[in-house]
């Protein structure tokens, strides 16, 4: 069984840089059988995709966050992280890692609990 | 950018069928996933590639995609299944999802 854990701050200030963790367990984030995601969910609201990266450093991003956001994968760790630059409030949100075998039919076989961050001075 | 729409709710006797849609533009031309999430928890994958149900989701849960119009159907339906329902397609190298369907058992 696959596992993922959200961590990171759960205040971050306005214009600041949202940083999150996802570790995982159950599986080696390298072994090229995964694509690993970040999507998150603001208070009372859907679901919103942010980007997923492939072990080879391939990333897919969500336009409307492009310029903002970055995925990367430490593999000897095994963990891949989030990083979102000039937050707002708008940005609150709870984040969850997922992770998937296809992407193109789907992103998430396995999500995280998610974690809330606030963003709020 | 694509769009996914999804009607606000849907209402369901207990044991009765319901059926809750995704729609998009040549929709049917791309697979469509659906999530099942109940209140402060994690999304769970109940439907992918239009039709086949990941290990654990019960037979009830059930696809289909064509045209513009993707369903989800959940035939007797539970208490169990009151929750919100997300369906979600890939799109020019982007995940896109619907806007969710609140699912009312009563």
């Amino acid at each position: 069984q696959l596992y993922l854990q959200e961590s990171g701050p759960g205040l971050v200030k306005p214009s600041e840089t949202l940083s999150l963790t996802c570790t995982v367990s159950g599986a080696s984030i390298s072994s090229g059988t995964y694509y690993w995601g970040w999507i998150r969910q603001p208070p009372g609201k859907g679901l919103e995709w942010i980007g997923t990266i492939f072990y080879s450093g391939n990333t897919y991003y969500n336009p409307s966050l492009k310029s903002r956001i970055s995925i990367s994968i430490d593999t000897s760790k095994n963990h891949f992280s989030l990083r979102l630059t000039s937050v707002t409030a708008a940005d609150t949100a709870v984040y969850y890692c997922a992770t998937t075998s296809d992407i193109v039919t789907k992103v998430g076989d396995y999500w995280g609990q998610g974690t809330l961050v606030t963003v709020s001075s | 950018s694509y769009e996914l729409t999804q009607p606000p709710s849907v209402s369901v006797s207990p044991g009765q069928t319901a059926s809750i849609t995704c729609s998009g533009d040549k929709l049917g031309d791309k697979y469509v996933s659906w999530y099942q999430q109940k209140p402060g928890q994690s999304p769970l994958l109940v439907m992918y590639e239009d039709t086949k149900r990941p290990s654990g989701i019960p037979e009830r849960f059930s696809g289909s995609n064509s045209g513009n119009t993707a369903t989800l159907t959940i035939s007797g339906t539970q208490a169990m299944d009151e929750a919100d329902y997300y369906c979600q397609a890939w799109d020019s190298s982007t995940v896109v999802f619907g806007g969710g369907t609140k699912l009312t058992v009563l």
